[in-house]
């Protein structure tokens, strides 16, 4: 199995542009996370979804980020405007079921915002 | 909201010395308990989990501690290779909570 792929690896764009971010988690996994990271606040999740089903997303930090899973093989997490703060790195991760199992995580986005 | 506490960093260690993290979480419910490992620039991965009788890997030892809720994890001999942030997690309410991390820094 090839992992969790998340793409781009890096993303650079300008305050206000619409961001996209991919995620394509292990087959076979039921629950797919997204998290941010950055120096000051450490690792945040942001949403969380169980059968594509989005089941918390009270991590997002506001509207202007919105996330689907149209299918079991696929997620987007997007920003729209993107502002400067957004900047960090985005981190998608799946597992089986979420109690006593190992999280997989993608290898991240580095997404700067200017 | 839940929380999980480490250790402040970083600890700057000499090669072969043994370190210890400690980190406390907030909900006595919580039902599994994991350390990761995150290396510079890279994705966390999963180092062990903890039992509630303890386990050891090799140079590596969780411990689990429900009354006090906290949880240690022991490196003996330490290498070079150990450098990197030490993540402890809490699944709490089918959710895995983040500690902020422990950076280790291993000197020759």
């Amino acid at each position: 199995d090839a992992g969790v792929i998340q793409s781009p690896r890096h993303e650079v764009t300008e305050m206000g542009q619409e961001v996209t971010l991919r995620c394509k988690p292990i087959s076979g996994h039921d629950y797919l996370f997204w998290y941010r990271q950055t120096m000051m606040r450490g690792l945040e999740l942001l949403i969380y979804f169980n059968n594509n089903v989005p089941i918390d997303d009270s991590g997002m930090p506001e509207d202007r980020f919105s996330a689907k899973m149209p299918n079991a093989s696929f997620s987007t997490l997007k920003i729209q405007p993107s502002e400067p703060r957004d900047s960090a790195v985005y981190f998608c991760a799946s597992t089986i079921g979420t109690s006593g199992t190992e999280a997989f995580f993608g290898q991240g986005t580095r997404l700067t915002v200017v | 909201r839940k929380e999980v506490e480490q250790d402040p960093g970083p600890f700057n260690v000499p090669e072969g010395a043994t370190v210890a993290f400690n980190c406390t979480y907030s909900n006595s419910a919580s039902q599994s308990f994991f350390w990761y490992r995150q290396d510079c620039r890279k994705e966390p991965k999963l180092l062990m989990s903890v039992y509630s009788s303890g386990n050891e890997d090799g140079r590596f030892t969780a411990q689990l501690n429900r009354a006090s809720q906290y949880i240690s994890l022991l490196i003996r001999d330490s290498k070079l290779s150990d450098s990197a942030t030490y993540l402890c997690v809490v699944n709490e309410d089918y959710q895995l909570i983040w500690g902020a991390g422990t950076k280790l820094i291993i000197k020759p």
